[in-house]
């Protein structure tokens, strides 16, 4: 089975733009959450969608949205980027039933 | 708000055990992870203890006690390969799956 995937792997943005990310979680996984990760605040939580509802949300400006398709596909939108946006984003999926999280490659977002 | 605390930097060596510790304090607490990530790499799972006890995978094994807010990974056998970062995350009921992160043991083993 596939693990999850993410693309893309590396982007390069200026601040003031807006960036959407995408993941596509292991294949019958209906949990997607996504995670922040920079080196002074380690991995923070964004938000978890389960069949294309939002159930959870972190402490994260409205900058930050998400949403989830029929087929739990995800993406992730940051609007007026700023410098200190520049992070790894991780989404992770979870089995219906089961508790643990499993994370794809992330998104390495650098933000001049 | 939950608080993790864990170690930032341990050192062992190869072939030997080595347990990182890891402490919270959260209500409601419904299930503790560890997960290892090597630098530039996604986070992998290791365990998920939700009772009070030790779970053993292979060279890993993990072990809780809620009423001490307490958690450890003991990691015996030693490679080179387990120089990585080890990350303990609670989760809480009522917060989804939403998990709460430490800020991570980076490990180093040396031969």
């Amino acid at each position: 089975k596939a693990g999850v995937t993410q693309t893309p792997r590396y982007l390069i943005k200026t601040r003031g733009q807006q960036v959407t990310l995408s993941c596509s979680p292991i294949s019958g996984h209906r949990s997607v959450s996504w995670y922040q990760q920079t080196p002074g605040q380690g991995l923070q939580f964004l938000f978890e969608y389960f069949s294309e509802t939002q159930r959870n949300k972190g402490n994260f400006p409205g900058r930050f949205s998400g949403r989830q398709f029929s087929n739990s596909r995800s993406e992730m939108n940051v609007s007026t980027l700023e410098l200190g946006d520049s992070a790894l984003y991780l989404c992770a999926s979870r089995p219906d039933g089961g508790a643990e999280q499993y994370f794809g490659p992330g998104t390495r977002l650098t933000v001049t | 708000g939950q608080n993790i605390d864990q170690p930032t930097e341990m050192t062992a060596t190869e072939g030997a055990i080595v347990q990182i510790n890891c402490t919270y304090q959260t209500s409601g607490f419904n299930g503790l992870f560890w997960y290892q990530q090597h630098a530039g790499e996604a986070p992998t799972f290791l365990s998920y203890n939700v009772l009070d006890g030790l779970e053993e995978k292979g060279r890993f094994s993990s072990f809780l006690s809620r009423s001490k807010g307490y958690s450890y990974l003991l990691l015996k056998e030693l490679q080179m390969k387990d120089s990585a970062s080890y990350l303990c995350a609670v989760k809480v009921t009522g917060g989804g799956n939403k998990l709460t992160f430490g800020t991570g043991t980076q490990l180093k083993v040396e031969l």
